[in-house]
This record gives structure tokens, C-alpha cells and sequence, in this order.
């Protein structure tokens, strides 16, 4: 039972454009969600968060909407930079802090 | 540097022996992860710690696998009579359980079971 889903295993944007990553989770109970964003052979590094109780959160150029009713997050960057390529996991939580996390989609931002 | 540390990054071990892998979190916080992630696939949840008690632990956390956080500090993840299937990157991290906070990785220990 995939709890957290990333419907798009790979996307291509060339640079300044942007990106848009999108997840949808099923379990209500979720109430706190984070993007990570993955390199080769490294662990995650944290991107952004959103609690339920918002429905947008921005920092720099990243910007994560939140559609409770849809139950839908997005993640988007603006502009796209070469640097931004890498995997990034979509990640929920509910009241215990332990992540579901998403199967990733994979980013390639192309000159 | 002040993040999670993981180590060794690698080993590759012969099946049915065991392996160790050792965490130590950011250092003021309480709380300490363990995920595995196999390719294609998101981490997923092993077990955590809230100081040295172990609070929760997943289904996918055979009896082969123990976890340990002795002092409240460092962790261990022992897997023992490793499994082809174990081949995996164990992962760790840590976060300071004061509400709803970051949780923060470590950059992973590769096991490659032969």
C-alpha cells in the first residue's frame, strides 16, 4: 500500500524554466509533509516542509502548495538551475515523525 | 561539520555474515532514525529512537536486524547472517523532538551482500 505517490518517475526542464514536481498521499492522518532532494550514493537533504495548516510555504526559489481536500503537494522551482538535478522524494508524516516517503522523481534541468 | 555521520559508507560482505553500521546524529537531538532504501525506491522506515528507548520499529526489521542506542547518543544497526536481499543503503538521521521538526540524513552506509 503506497501511502505516498510521485506518479512521475522523471522529469526534463531546461534551465530558467520551471519545474514542477507533484505527489499525491492517501492517509489523512498525515499533517506535515517535506521534500527531499537526492544526489547519487548520498542521503537525503532536506528542501522544504508544509504543515497542514498552511497551504503554501516559499523559500528562495522553491515553493511547496499543499491541497489538503485533493490531497496533492507540489513542489516548485523557480528559476531551474543545471545544479537542481538530482532525485527528489515527496514525504509525509502524521503525529509519530516517522516519513513515508514517495519513490522519487528524477530531475534533469538541461542548458 | 555538525551533521548526521554514518559509517563505514561501504561494505561488501559474504552472505550469513554479520555487519555493523554505526550513526551519530546531529548533537543535540533526541531523536534517531533508521531507513533503507534499495533502488528505485523511496527510504523506507526501519525503526527510531527518542533518547536510548526504542519507540517504534517497522515490520520490515527482521529478527536478524537489532538496533541500539545505548547512551542516548550514537546508534548501531547490527544485521546478522546478511541476506542477498539486505543489499541495501542503510540510512540514518536524526531531529530534536520539540514539535514538528526537520528530520536531517546522514549520507548513508551501501551494504552489498555476495
Amino acid at each position: 500500500d503506497q501511502q505516498v505517490k510521485q506518479n512521475s518517475p522523471s522529469l526534463s526542464v531546461q534551465e530558467g524554466r520551471i519545474s514542477i514536481l507533484n505527489c499525491d498521499y492517501t492517509n489523512s492522518m498525515f499533517d506535515y509533509f517535506l521534500w527531499y532532494k537526492k544526489y547519487p550514493a548520498e542521503g537525503p537533504t532536506f528542501l522544504i516542509s508544509i504543515s497542514s495548516i498552511k497551504d503554501k510555504n516559499e523559500d528562495g526559489r522553491f515553493t511547496v502548495f499543499l491541497n489538503k481536500s485533493a490531497k496533492h503537494l507540489s513542489l516548485h522551482i523557480v528559476p531551474s538551475q543545471p545544479g537542481d538535478s538530482a532525485v527528489y522524494f515527496c514525504a509525509a508524516s502524521a503525529d509519530t515523525d516517522k516519513l513515508i516517503f514517495g519513490t522519487g522523481t528524477r530531475l534533469q534541468v538541461f542548458p | 561539520d555538525t551533521g548526521v555521520s554514518q559509517n563505514p559508507r561501504h561494505k561488501i560482505t559474504k552472505r550469513g555474515q554479520n555487519v555493523t553500521f554505526r550513526c551519530d546524529p546531529i548533537s543535540e537531538h533526541n531523536r534517531l532514525y533508521w531507513y533503507r532504501q534499495t533502488l528505485g525506491q523511496g527510504p523506507e522506515f526501519l525503526t527510531y529512537f527518542q533518547n536510548e528507548a526504542q519507540l517504534e520499529k517497522s515490520r520490515l526489521l527482521s529478527d536478524r536486524f537489532s538496533a541500539e542506542r545505548p547512551k542516548g547518543s550514537f546508534s548501531t544497526l547490527e544485521i546478522q547472517r546478511t541476506e542477498q536481499g539486505d543489499s541495501a543503503m542503510y540510512l540514518c538521521a536524526s531531529s530534536l523532538r520539540t514539535g514538528r521538526n526537520t528530520i536531517y540524513f546522514g549520507e548513508g552506509s551501501w551494504l552489498t551482500v555476495v
